[in-house]
C-alpha cells in the first residue's frame, strides 16, 4: 500500500521569493516519485520525478525536490517564484518501480504568487 | 513530446443516458492506459487500468459495468459512463504509459469534464 500526504492544501508567497510544496509518502516499496502541476483548464504537466538515482533531482522551470528517506519526504522548492507558477501541484507516488503502475495522487496544493 | 488527446473535453448530458469518452495517444503506441477521476477541488483518483487488448482492472469501488473501459488498440482507450446520474458529473483524466522497459512516465491528457442534469 501506498499512499501521499501534501502537507498544505494553500501556499502563498511572493513574487520572487522561495516557494516550498512539502509531500510526505508511504510506500511498502522503493517508490518512484513525481511532481506534477496543473494550470488551469490544463491537463497535468510533470515536473520531476525521482526514480533510485540522484536524491537531488532537478527539473523544468527551475524547480527541484529532494528525496530523504529517512524522513520519507520529498519536498519540491523553486529559488525565486514567477506569476506563471500560480497553479495546482501533485505529488505523486508510484510503487514497485511504477512501471504500469497506477499513481497515488497527494491532495493538491493551491500555490499563490503574489505580486 | 508524448502527446495524449480526450475527447470530447466537455459534455453535458441528461441523466439516464451513456456518455463516451476518448483517450488517444498522438505519437506513441500505449501498452497500458490510465483512468482517473477529478471532483472538485480534489486530487485525483484512480479508476482503472487498462491494457490493449485485455481487460480492464478496476480500483475497489469502482463499479465495472457503469464505467466501461476498452483499449482496442496501442493508441485507443475509451471509457462509456453508462446510465449517467448527476453523481457521475466530474472531471475524467486519462494517462498513457510507453511501456518502454525503464521508462515509466505517464503522459495525461487535457481531460473530459461530464455533467450530467
Amino acid at each position: 500500500a501506498q499512499s501521499v500526504t501534501q502537507l498544505d492544501s494553500h501556499v502563498s508567497v511572493s513574487e520572487g521569493t522561495p516557494v516550498l510544496l512539502r509531500c510526505n509518502y508511504s510506500s511498502s516499496y522503493s517508490p518512484s516519485l513525481f511532481w506534477y502541476v496543473q494550470h488551469p483548464n490544463k491537463g497535468l504537466q510533470l515536473l520531476l520525478k525521482y526514480t533510485s538515482a540522484a536524491t537531488l533531482v532537478k527539473g523544468i522551470n527551475g524547480f527541484e525536490a529532494e528525496f530523504k528517506k529517512s524522513e520519507t519526504s520529498f519536498h519540491l522548492t523553486k529559488p525565486s517564484a514567477h506569476m506563471s507558477d500560480a497553479a495546482e501541484y501533485f505529488c505523486v507516488v508510484s510503487g514497485s518501480g511504477g512501471g504500469a503502475d497506477g499513481l497515488t495522487f497527494g491532495k493538491g496544493t493551491h500555490l499563490i504568487i503574489q505580486p | 513530446g508524448a502527446v495524449v488527446s480526450q475527447h470530447p473535453s466537455r459534455v453535458i448530458c441528461k441523466s439516464g443516458t451513456s456518455v463516451k469518452i476518448e483517450c488517444r495517444s498522438l505519437d506513441f503506441q500505449a501498452t497500458t492506459m490510465f483512468w482517473y477521476r477529478q471532483f472538485p477541488k480534489q486530487s485525483l483518483m484512480l479508476m482503472a487500468t487498462s491494457n490493449e487488448g485485455s481487460k480492464a482492472t478496476y480500483e475497489q469501488g469502482v463499479e465495472k459495468d457503469k464505467f466501461l473501459i476498452n483499449h482496442a488498440s496501442l493508441t485507443l482507450s475509451t471509457l462509456t459512463v453508462t446510465s449517467a446520474h448527476p453523481e457521475d458529473s466530474s472531471f475524467y483524466i486519462c494517462s498513457a504509459e510507453t511501456g518502454r522497459v525503464g521508462y515509466n512516465e505517464q503522459f495525461f491528457g487535457p481531460g473530459t469534464r461530464l455533467t450530467v442534469l
